[in-house]
């Protein structure tokens, strides 16, 4: 059962405007959250993460916002770059099960130059 | 730092055979993860070691897998005997804590069992 969902296989967005990448959970008890960025035959990157004492953090180009009562988390890019292009993850930890992360499926972003 | 490694990048092989995959962490951490990666399931986590001791198995699916960390510097995970479903990419990731905020993935290895 997956308890982290990445609803959108795929995501295409033109150079310059904003790529907003969405996941869902269904465990309350997810009290981090990490985004991973992905590109073809290397292993994920860390991209940027929350505490689930916030609502917010950014670093960059990069936001990432939650939304504990929708149950909801998103990443913002803004500005896009075709650089950008990459399958991202999004992963939450349920501090009750030692610290075990839960994955999404990964939602394919392309940015159209 | 050359990250973490992973050999090999891919491989073939027919159902029943054994399968072992290999992986050195980044010197100095102190936590390491194996994953598979599928199309439907995304990223799993099979099983981590902190310190080279076994935390969390629970992933692993079956008695066919099985994981070791002999040593600081190297683990493996093997699959014996390999079937066609667990074809996938599977990745090891390091980490310099237990406290899992970061973790450094290799580039995976791609299996194919036919």
């Amino acid at each position: 059962d997956q308890q982290v969902k990445q609803n959108s296989p795929s995501l295409s967005v033109q150079e310059g405007r904003i790529s907003i990448l969405n996941c869902d959970y269904t465990n309350s008890m997810f009290d981090y959250f990490l985004w991973y960025k992905k590109y073809p035959a290397e292993g994920p990157t860390f991209l940027i993460s929350i505490s689930s004492i916030k609502d917010k953090n950014e670093d960059g180009r990069f936001t990432v916002f939650l939304n504990k009562s929708a149950k909801h988390l998103s990443l913002h890019i803004v500005p896009s770059q075709p650089g950008d292009s990459a399958v991202y993850f999004c992963a939450a930890r349920d501090l009750n099960t030692g610290n075990q992360f839960y994955f999404g499926t990964g939602t394919s972003l392309t940015v159209i130059p | 730092d050359a990250g973490v490694i992973q050999s090999p990048r891919h491989e073939v092989t027919e159902m029943g055979q054994e399968v072992t995959l290999r992986c050195k962490p980044i010197s100095g951490h102190n936590s390491l993860f194996w994953y598979r990666q599928t199309m439907m399931r995304g990223l799993e986590l099979l099983i981590y070691f902190n310190n080279n001791v076994p935390i969390d198995d629970s992933g692993m699916p079956e008695d066919r897998f099985s994981a070791k960390m002999p040593n600081a510097s190297f683990s493996t995970l093997k699959i014996q005997p390999s079937e066609p479903r667990d074809s996938a990419v599977y990745f090891c990731a390091s980490s310099p804590t237990a406290g899992w905020h970061e973790q450094y993935f290799g580039p995976g290895t791609r299996l194919t069992v036919t």
